[in-house]
């Protein structure tokens, strides 16, 4: 299994542009987790899915962030309009029991630049 | 969410020495504690996890102690080594959890 993978592995974009974030979990998993990681608050929770629906999206700090899951291989998380705050490392972690009894498991990340 | 309080922030330990991390928990409820490994330009991955019906969990050089009265766990890794230099969260998770809450994370640095 090639495991989580994530895409961009970087990206830097501009203020105000609409940044697309890509992960496809590991096959067969049934809960995927979008978490944001920063010096200052550690990992975050944005929002989770089980079998595709959103469960938990309490974690998504505004409305520009938006995230999909429109099959069971495929999340994509968006920000628009991208902001210099919105800068961090975003990962994307697949479970195939939500509770992390199995542990999850998490892709490479994508690592955000707002200029 | 839910917090979990790690500490340190970092920490450096000589080769062969004991490297030592803690993290308490205030919702009682929490009944699963993983601890994650990330090394740089990587996700975390598991590493060792604890429920907290037993008070200590070994496997190889690491080892989980759980106190459930003080609400605290910590992670002892044995015999430090170079390779052993990442970051390092704990994490916790209860029945009717969404999903994981992670410690803010503590930087290991083993010198050789």
């Amino acid at each position: 299994d090639a495991g989580v993978i994530q895409s961009p592995r970087h990206e830097v974009t501009e203020m105000g542009q609409e940044v697309t974030l890509r992960c496809k979990p590991i096959s067969g998993h049934d809960y995927l987790f979008w978490y944001r990681q920063t010096m200052m608050r550690g990992l975050e929770l944005l929002i989770y899915f089980n079998n595709n629906v959103p469960i938990d999206d309490s974690g998504m700090p505004e409305d520009r962030f938006s995230a999909k899951m429109p099959n069971a291989s495929f999340s994509t998380l968006k920000i628009q309009p991208s902001e210099p705050r919105d800068s961090a490392v975003y990962f994307c972690a697949s479970s195939g029991m939500g509770r992390g009894l199995s542990g999850y498991t998490f892709g490479s990340g994508t690592r955000l630049t707002v200029v | 969410q839910q917090q979990v309080k790690q500490s340190p922030q970092s920490l450096i330990v000589q080769k062969g020495g004991i490297s030592i991390i803690n993290c308490a928990y205030e919702n009682t409820a929490f009944d699963y504690f993983p601890w994650y490994q990330q090394f740089p330009g990587k996700g975390p991955a598991l590493l060792i996890a604890i429920r907290p019906d037993v008070s200590e969990k070994k496997e190889g050089r690491f080892t989980i102690s759980f106190n459930k009265s003080a609400k605290q766990f910590s992670l002892h890794i044995m015999d430090s080594q170079p390779g052993d230099s990442a970051t390092y969260f704990c994490a916790a998770i209860n029945q009717a959890g969404t999903a994981l809450i992670f410690g803010k994370g503590t930087t290991l640095s083993v010198s050789s």
